[in-house]
């Protein structure tokens, strides 16, 4: 098992425009969890799903804030009309039983 | 609130033990994390522990929780320079995980 990977790794776009990360976590974790790391700062929790189904999301996740599991596998996080406050890791984590969550190497956007 | 609150720098010589600690808020919690994160990667799990245990040991690492004064500590035995990386506490409950500033640790020969 490679572990969860996410791809891109790295996004740099205008303010304005969207964009969408993608994160597939290790084969068979039926858990999946979204969170964004800014500078100096530790993980803040969006969203999670078991499943296809999103349990649980942040009020960090604004409406110009979407992500989806569609087959329960991968997830996708896409963000509308990026903003400069919108710059920073965001992270993906994959689990089983939500006591071990392993951690993608992340996306770092960069919004200008 | 919940609030989970780390000092930034720690830097210890090779060879010493090494003591990050942490306070959290939310006496809610019932598991409480370790993380590593080093340059451009992201988080390793180093440890956890229930928050009905006093102390857990794993190798070189030794997590202590005073549940009264809401305290956790990660003590590492014989620090090496690959220790050197950013330590983050946690707590739970799990599937929604609350992060501190994180410790930078830095080991020197």
């Amino acid at each position: 098992d490679t572990g969860v990977s996410q791809d891109p790794r790295h996004k740099i776009t205008k303010r304005g425009q969207n964009v969408t990360f993608r994160c597939d976590p290790i084969s068979e974790h039926n858990r999946l969890y979204w969170y964004r790391q800014t500078l100096g700062q530790g993980p803040e929790f969006l969203t999670y799903f078991q499943n296809e189904a999103q349990l649980e999301k942040s009020r960090l996740l604004s409406d110009r804030f979407s992500a989806e599991r569609p087959k329960g596998s991968f997830s996708t996080l896409e963000i509308q009309r990026t903003e400069q406050g919108d710059s920073a890791m965001y992270l993906c984590a994959s689990s089983t039983d939500s006591l071990e969550q392993y951690f993608g190497p992340g996306t770092r956007l960069t919004v200008t | 609130g919940e609030d989970v609150e780390q000092s930034l720098f720690l830097s210890v010589r090779e060879g010493d033990s090494s003591v990050i600690n942490c306070t959290y808020t939310d006496s809610s919690s019932t598991y409480l994390y370790w993380y590593k994160q080093e340059p451009g990667a992201g988080l390793q799990l180093l440890t956890y522990i229930f928050s009905n245990m006093d102390m857990k040991q794993d190798q070189r690492l030794t997590v202590l929780l005073n549940k009264k004064d809401k305290h956790l500590s990660l003590r590492i035995a014989d620090t090496q320079t690959g220790d050197s990386a950013i330590y983050f506490c946690a707590e739970g409950p799990a599937d929604k995980l609350i992060f501190g500033t994180g410790t930078r640790l830095q080991v020197f020969p």
